[in-house]
């Protein structure tokens, strides 16, 4: 299937900080990008979708001034966590479609973001 | 089945059993199911899905049922293995192609 990366791996910061987390489509281009969050021994939640050339699309009760999306390229989503408190501390995911395989196919996700607020 | 809160229901199988998970859905207007496997530290890996006009679908060694009636999904894995040891979710493709995920099945796999 198609590979998608995200970088860091997992980050450290200091409270009050913005970390930048980056996405990337590796053997396609993706004209959108979805960017989800995980609470330990939580499910995945949808926090905005990423459109290539576009403003991003966020869920009810995510902020888009905290968390600030930029769809550059169509490789390449960046997720910045703006001001990070301890509660932003997460598992940060992202997703992308292979448009190759058409609308109703599966969204391949990259291997996460632990980000630790302390 | 699904989990509330911080509760991830747990699945205990032999190794070489069949496994049974088992996802109910919200929306009857989905189209398209998914099931993801995770494994710990590490994102959902795409494991089987089915359109709404199926109501079964087979892979290697797993096999998924989608019930429209009683918008119930299930996904099944035969013999399985050690490696199959991980967190299993559905997902339901919404409007907007957007994806909603279910609450999590654990999978232990006693040698």
């Amino acid at each position: 299937g198609a590979v998608v990366s995200q970088h860091p791996s997992w980050v450290i910061c200091k409270s009050g900080t913005s970390v930048k987390i980056e996405c990337r489509s590796l053997d396609f281009q993706a004209t959108t990008m979805f960017w989800y969050r995980q609470f330990p021994k939580q499910s995945l939640m949808l926090m905005a979708t990423s459109n290539e050339g576009s403003k991003a699309t966020y869920e009810q009760g995510v902020e888009k001034d905290k968390f600030l999306i930029n769809h550059a390229s169509l490789t390449l989503s960046t997720l910045t966590v703006t001001s990070a408190h301890p509660e932003d501390s997460s598992f940060y995911i992202c997703s992308a479609r292979d448009p190759r395989r058409g609308l109703l196919e599966t969204q391949y996700f990259g291997p996460g973001t632990r980000l630790l607020v302390l | 089945g699904e989990s509330v809160g911080l509760h991830l229901p747990t699945l205990s199988v032999q190794e070489g059993d069949n496994s049974i998970i088992n996802c109910a859905y919200s929306n009857s207007a989905s189209d398209y199911f998914i099931w993801y496997k995770q494994e710990s530290g590490k994102g959902p890996q795409f494991i089987i899905d089915i359109r709404s006009n199926m109501d079964k679908r087979q892979g290697q060694r797993v096999t998924v049922l989608l019930n429209k009636t009683v918008k119930h999904l299930s996904l099944q894995i035969a013999a399985t293995q050690p490696g199959d040891s991980a967190v299993y979710f559905c997902a339901e493709n919404t409007a907007g192609n957007k994806l909603t995920f279910g609450g999590g099945t654990r999978v232990l796999v006693k040698p």
